[in-house]
């Protein structure tokens, strides 16, 4: 298993700005993926992030938008910049388990409301 | 395209009775299934993984069933408590790209 610690757990923003998110995993792991979740809706993978080498980024999402860094093999942030209203999600950082059964564990998610 | 649908999308219930939520998926060629409990305000939890050759699984009070014939999964919670409401979200991997599809969640909420 894994634990995950993110941060800020929740932040109330203004339209325009960026809010950084941080996560820590207490053990090394090559890939770390970013997830938004929007209010009422199930989970979507924002990018994959690789240590030493630039994030990996699904359809509908762009690095100028969604930043990521990864400077070590425990620890990625998420920027979130230019912030509108419609970025109000949830952002959850996971890890993958043991890759024979591919279980992902999740921090406990960081709450972004833009006014 | 690969799809996951879950039914009902939301489900109120009494606690100490049974419920059952469904998954259908279209993904293929298919790998596994996992069905994930996610409390309020916490990140997703595996309850248990389901592949290609396992019929029923349980955890618990949670058992879940695959019928990879129909693409059909279904979870089934027992003698539900207080502490069952949460969302359940199916996760199909497949097994070309290693690729996961998220469903849109069942939101569980028992009440005394």
């Amino acid at each position: 298993s894994a634990v995950i610690s993110q941060k800020p757990s929740r932040d109330i923003c203004q339209r325009g700005t960026s809010l950084t998110i941080q996560c820590q995993v207490d053990s090394q792991v090559t890939m770390m993926f970013w997830y938004r979740q929007q209010p009422g809706q199930s989970l979507t993978l924002i990018a994959t992030a690789n240590q030493g080498s630039e994030a990996t980024y699904e359809s509908g999402f762009v690095i100028d938008k969604f930043p990521i860094s990864r400077p070590n093999l425990t620890f990625s942030t998420l920027t979130v910049s230019n912030l509108s209203p419609e970025d109000s999600s949830i952002y959850l950082c996971s890890v993958e388990g043991q890759r024979r059964t591919g279980e992902l564990f999740f921090g406990e998610g960081s709450r972004l409301t833009v006014l | 395209k690969n799809q996951v649908e879950q039914s009902p999308q939301s489900l109120i219930i009494l606690e100490g009775k049974n419920c059952t939520l469904q998954c259908n998926y279209t993904v293929s060629p298919f790998s596994n299934l996992r069905w994930y409990k996610q409390d309020t305000g916490r990140g997703p939890v595996s309850l248990t993984i389901m592949t290609f050759s396992e019929n029923t699984k349980s955890n618990g009070r949670y058992t879940a069933t695959l019928d990879a014939d129909t693409k059909q999964s279904s979870l089934h919670i027992t003698a539900s408590q207080l502490s069952d409401s949460a969302s359940y979200i199916c996760v199909v991997r497949d097994n070309a790209g290693n690729m996961l599809t998220f469903g849109g969640g069942t939101r569980l909420m028992v009440k005394p």
